[in-house]
């Protein structure tokens, strides 16, 4: 099945321990994206990338890291996480990036909701 | 950045009527504009993409238009089901990046 699968859906941690959220598709796209959803907001794009080894930084960046060392993989990484980063989490993929992304839609992950205390 | 408005914020709908809910975006730098309805506890499931002015698109009893000279695009659902309670997102593609709308809130009332 055609999926994006994020791991974990849910997680509580304390404030300043690193933590990683994966994220994996398995339908060979090249463009993958870090959201985060918060009440009463619309989903805010934490980082982007166009292909293998590319990344860029989307509208909220701050206090995230990412890499894409494999197509399929684009994993979410707080070095020092802190409250202001409880939020739901989401990965998505497209075929293609940028202005081609309008051809298709984007396929989401299950969300992970993190909670930082 | 472009400011996405999507009105109304929520919306309860007798089963059985039909009903329609808005998207407003700046008509500058328009490129496409993306549809999704977002079930809770499940992810965002892309509905329609839209690129041309006056698109209208068709889903088994939902429907979008798109008006990218004034900036506004419309749902439709005809003859609503409690299958369709969910939160509908609309994404004006600009520049290349997606902006979301904080999205409307449909609740099919039995």
């Amino acid at each position: 099945e055609a999926q994006v699968t994020q791991n974990p859906r849910y997680l509580i941690t304390v404030t300043g321990k690193k933590l990683t959220v994966t994220c994996s598709q398995n339908m060979n796209h090249e463009y993958m994206s870090w959201y985060r959803q918060d009440p009463g907001l619309g989903l805010r794009q934490i980082y982007y990338s166009m292909n293998v080894e590319v990344t860029d930084k989307g509208d909220v960046p701050e206090g995230y890291k990412v890499s894409r060392k494999e197509k399929r993989n684009f994993p979410l990484i707080l070095e020092s996480p802190s409250p202001n980063q409880t939020s739901l989490y989401f990965c998505a993929s497209s075929p293609e990036g940028g202005q081609h992304s309008t051809n298709y839609g984007y396929t989401f992950g299950s969300g992970t909701r993190l909670t930082v205390v | 950045i472009l400011n996405v408005e999507q009105s109304p914020q929520s919306l309860h709908v007798q089963e059985g009527d039909s009903t329609n809910f808005t998207c407003s975006f700046p008509s500058s730098n328009f490129y496409a504009l993306h549809w999704y309805r977002w079930e809770t506890a499940k992810s965002p499931e892309a509905l329609f993409v839209m690129t041309l002015n006056g698109d209208e698109k068709k889903k088994g009893r939902i429907s979008a238009t798109l008006n990218t000279k004034e900036g506004y695009s419309y749902l439709y659902i005809k003859g609503s089901q409690p299958e369709d309670s969910a939160t509908y997102l609309c994404a004006p593609d600009s520049n290349y990046q997606l902006i979301w709308g904080a999205g409307t809130k449909l609740i099919i009332k039995p």
